[in-house]
This record gives structure tokens, sequence and C-alpha cells, in this order.
């Protein structure tokens, strides 16, 4: 049973360009949570979602969206990249019916935005 | 202001000590997580508590709900503990979001 699966583990890109990150949840879970963890600090959350659509989110700009698709993957989008978008982004599955009192972390993107 | 305070931020020890870790919050909560993270980012979640004690092999999570706080004990510590150990709780009332602490960063030495 393969866990949280993020892709890619490692992007470089230059200020203004767009990247898109991806995750695919664990086996049976239908919510999909981003986060943003900047060097040295806690996690950040950016947006949740579930049944393909955004249910919460966080206290990050428009640049920030995301997409989920039928079978429960999902995508973070940012554009206009800053050099302070630099950070680790973690996705984060879980049941919707459980909440996220069992939240399965994946490995991780790192982003460094020169 | 963050939500969620951990202390210390960084912890160096002997291997075979006894080490805590502490957690206080500010909100109400519905959940407290500890969780561990290597280098490289990965994160792995350690424990879930709303309310008394968890043990699991040489780690013990505790939490006081009356008084918002929580530790990590780690006994008889080891190198392959070294990693960062993050506090995460869940807010009453704010659906399935989560605040994080900032992370304790543990280094044990042999």
């Amino acid at each position: 049973d393969a866990g949280v699966t993020q892709s890619p583990t490692h992007l470089i890109k230059t200020r203004g360009q767009q990247v898109t990150l991806r995750c695919s949840p664990k086996s049976g879970h239908d919510t999909v949570s981003w986060y943003q963890q900047a060097l040295g600090q806690g996690p950040q959350f950016i947006f949740q979602y579930y049944e393909e659509e955004e249910r919460q989110r966080g206290n990050f700009p428009d640049r920030f969206s995301g997409h989920q698709f039928p079978n429960y993957s999902s995508e973070l989008n940012v554009n206009a990249l800053l050099l302070g978008d630099s950070a680790l982004y973690l996705c984060a599955s879980s049941l919707f019916e459980t909440g996220a009192r069992e939240q399965y972390f994946g490995p991780g993107t790192r982003l460094t935005v020169t | 202001k963050n939500e969620v305070e951990q202390s210390p931020q960084n912890l160096t020890a002997q291997e075979g000590e006894f080490i805590t870790i502490n957690c206080s919050y500010s909100v109400g909560i519905s959940a407290l997580h500890w969780l561990q993270q290597h280098p490289g980012g990965g994160i792995v979640s350690l424990f879930m508590l709303s309310s008394g004690k968890k043990k699991h092999g040489r780690l013990i999570a505790t939490i006081n709900i009356q008084e918002k706080h929580s530790s990590l004990h780690i006994t008889a510590s080891h190198p392959r503990d070294s990693a960062v150990y993050i506090c995460a709780v869940r807010p009453m009332n704010t659906g399935n979001q989560f605040y994080f602490g900032t992370g304790t960063s543990l280094t044990v030495i042999p």
C-alpha cells in the first residue's frame, strides 16, 4: 500500500515563472491538504481539497491555486514565483469523515526560486 | 504570535539520555499531533492525542487540556532519534486545518 507520494522531489525555478506540484494521496483517502514549510519554520496551511473543491484556505495569496482530480490526486500551482516562495511543500492526505485526526504526510517537494 | 510554541528549539543529548520536548498552545483544540521530520523533509506522525497519555516503544506523549500543554518524552535516546519534532494542533471549529509549531531539532550524540 503506497503512502502519500509527491513529485517532483526537487525543483528550481526563476522569479516570475509558474510551477505545478503533484500529490497522490494514500490509498483510500479522499482529502488532500497542502502546506508550505520555510526553512527553520513549521508547516503553514495553504489549502485543502475534498470532492474536487477547495474546502479551506490559509493565509496565502491567489497566486497559490490548486486542483483535485476524480482519483483524489491533487496539484498545487504557484504563479508569478517570488524568492520567498522557496520552501518545502508538503502534501497530506486523510479521510474526510475522520477529519484531520489521521493525516499522512508525503515526503515533500523542495522548491528553490532563484 | 504563533498559536503553537515549542521548547526547546534545539536540543543536543548524549545517547541514553531521557529527553523531553514541550508544546504549549493558545487555542481550544480537538486534537494534538506529534510529528517527526527527518532531513530531506518527510514527516511521520508519531502520536495523535486528545487527552491523557500514549506510549509507543521508547516514546511517550502526554497532554493536559486544561493547561493547554503537551510533552513528548524519549527514553534511552539513540542517534537514530535525531530529527525535528513538530507539535501540531487541530483547533476546534476550524474544520480540518492544523497549526504547527516551529519544531524542536534534536541531535543525539553517540
